[in-house]
């Protein structure tokens, strides 16, 4: 079956340690996207990709970092710098160009300071 | 710059009873998108409906209606005949025809009282 795959779903965070989220997809999407989301809250929009090797900064970048070497995966690194990492983070991908197509989201990871 | 502003924090309804959860949006763009998605408590990300900026008509999904009112850049969800399932947080979300960049509202948590 065709979808987003988010590993691991729990994940622990010692202080100054950087951790890297994966998440792969076999929708065939060029566009991928990182979200976080804080507890009762929505959800922020990290970075995006529209295509292999291109990524852009989204509203809260800062403290992150992603690569996209290869079109099926868009890996997440949360830095040190990231001084408050505790959230729910939700990857996304979606086919670009289209007006209507919604984002299709993995299940998400969930991420904590020990 | 764009935003999305869901008013609506929580809201409770009677089981069966129809409900509008509330979504503005600010852009200058001529042409956007909006979409609407459900989180139940297990987190993923679900889609419920779209509206294009120059579509005619109210987006229609089996119970799930969008009453789009463009020149109040209003776009909020109605769902008919509810059920205790709907009970979920719901996001408002927008994004730009021109850009692969996606926002989200806070969000709205509907609880359905049996």
């Amino acid at each position: 079956d065709g979808g987003i795959t988010q590993s691991p779903k729990y994940l622990f965070r010692k202080e100054g340690q950087n951790v890297t989220l994966s998440c792969e997809q076999n929708l065939n999407h060029d566009a991928m996207y990182w979200y976080r989301q804080d507890p009762g809250q929505g959800l922020r929009l990290i970075y995006y990709s529209q295509i292999v090797n291109d990524f852009q900064k989204g509203d809260i970048a800062e403290g992150y970092s992603v690569s996209r070497e290869k079109k099926e995966s868009f890996p997440l690194t949360v830095t040190s710098a990231q001084k408050n990492p505790t959230a729910f983070y939700l990857c996304a991908s979606r086919t670009p160009g289209t007006g209507d197509q919604p984002q299709h989201f993995g299940d998400g990871t969930r991420l904590s300071i020990l | 710059a764009q935003k999305i502003t869901q008013t609506q924090p929580g809201m409770f309804v009677q089981e069966k009873e129809a409900v509008t959860l509330d979504c503005t949006y600010d852009t200058s763009d001529q042409s956007y998108g909006l979409f609407w998605y459900k989180q139940p408590s297990s987190g993923e990300m679900i889609f419920l409906i779209y509206q294009g900026s120059y579509d005619e008509q109210n987006a229609t999904e089996g119970r799930y209606s969008l009453n789009f009112q463009k020149a109040r850049k209003s776009a909020n969800l109605v769902i008919s005949a509810s059920q205790l399932g709907d009970s979920a947080m719901y996001f408002c979300a927008m994004r730009r025809s021109s850009a692969s960049k996606i926002i989200f509202g806070s969000g709205t948590r509907l609880s359905i009282r049996p």
